[in-house]
């Protein structure tokens, strides 16, 4: 199956500090990218969609100037979390998906936990 | 009031036990219905995906729905301890839809 890989797996960082968080399909082509965040005992919400060399859209709620998404290739996606503030801490999942594939066709990564002092 | 409400448990039972979890939706464009399992600190990983109304069976997993009561269920039989995860349904109301949906998860834990 297709494989899709994050990381950092974990990174604990200071307040006022920025965060990069790298997602990878290791064996597709992955067109379009999806960021989540889960909070501990919440659902997993989804943040922004990115499609490759496409500007990504965010959700409602999501500050696009504090979480950075840059599609630039068809296997990476990276989430910026800048000036990250303890509030911010949480699990921050990619998916990804291949061309002609639907929405409900996601290939989650492994997660990577953000927690900030 | 939320899109998908689901029981976040835990739910305990015993090693070779018949396990039921459950989901309830209010948007009725819903069509597609998956279950997700996820381990502790790990992402998500699809189980089942079922369209539209009826049952779905896969070895020990039987993913049910019931659109006219906006219910959906995912039994487990012969539950094992390797079953032990958080269980997360999820919805779409096509797949033209813009996002899936997610309910809480449902935590299990299968006792040996």
């Amino acid at each position: 199956g297709a494989v899709v890989s994050q990381h950092p797996s974990r990174v604990i960082c200071k307040s006022g500090t920025s965060v990069k968080i790298e997602c990878r399909s290791l064996d597709f082509q992955a067109t379009t990218m999806f960021w989540y965040r889960q909070f501990p005992k919440q659902s997993l919400m989804l943040m922004a969609t990115s499609n490759e060399g496409s500007k990504a859209t965010y959700e409602q709620g999501v500050e696009k100037d504090k979480f950075l998404i840059n599609h630039a290739s068809l296997t990476l996606s990276t989430l910026t979390v800048t000036s990250a503030h303890p509030e911010d801490s949480s699990f921050y999942i990619c998916s990804a998906r291949g061309p002609g594939q639907g929405w409900g066709t996601q290939y989650f990564g492994p997660g990577t936990r953000l927690l900030v002092l | 009031q939320k899109e998908v409400e689901q029981d976040p448990g835990p739910l305990s039972v015993p090693e070779g036990a018949i396990v039921s979890l459950n989901c309830t939706y209010s948007n009725s464009a819903f069509q597609y219905f998956m279950w997700y399992r996820q381990y502790s600190r790990k992402g998500p990983e699809l189980l089942m995906y079922t369209y539209s109304s009826g049952n779905k069976e896969d070895g020990r997993f039987t993913a049910q729905v019931d659109k006219s009561s906006k219910y959906i269920s995912l039994f487990i039989r012969d539950s094992q301890p390797s079953d032990s995860a958080t269980y997360l349904c999820a919805m779409l109301a096509g797949l033209s839809a813009s996002k899936i949906i997610f309910g809480s998860g449902t935590r299990l834990s299968i006792r040996p």
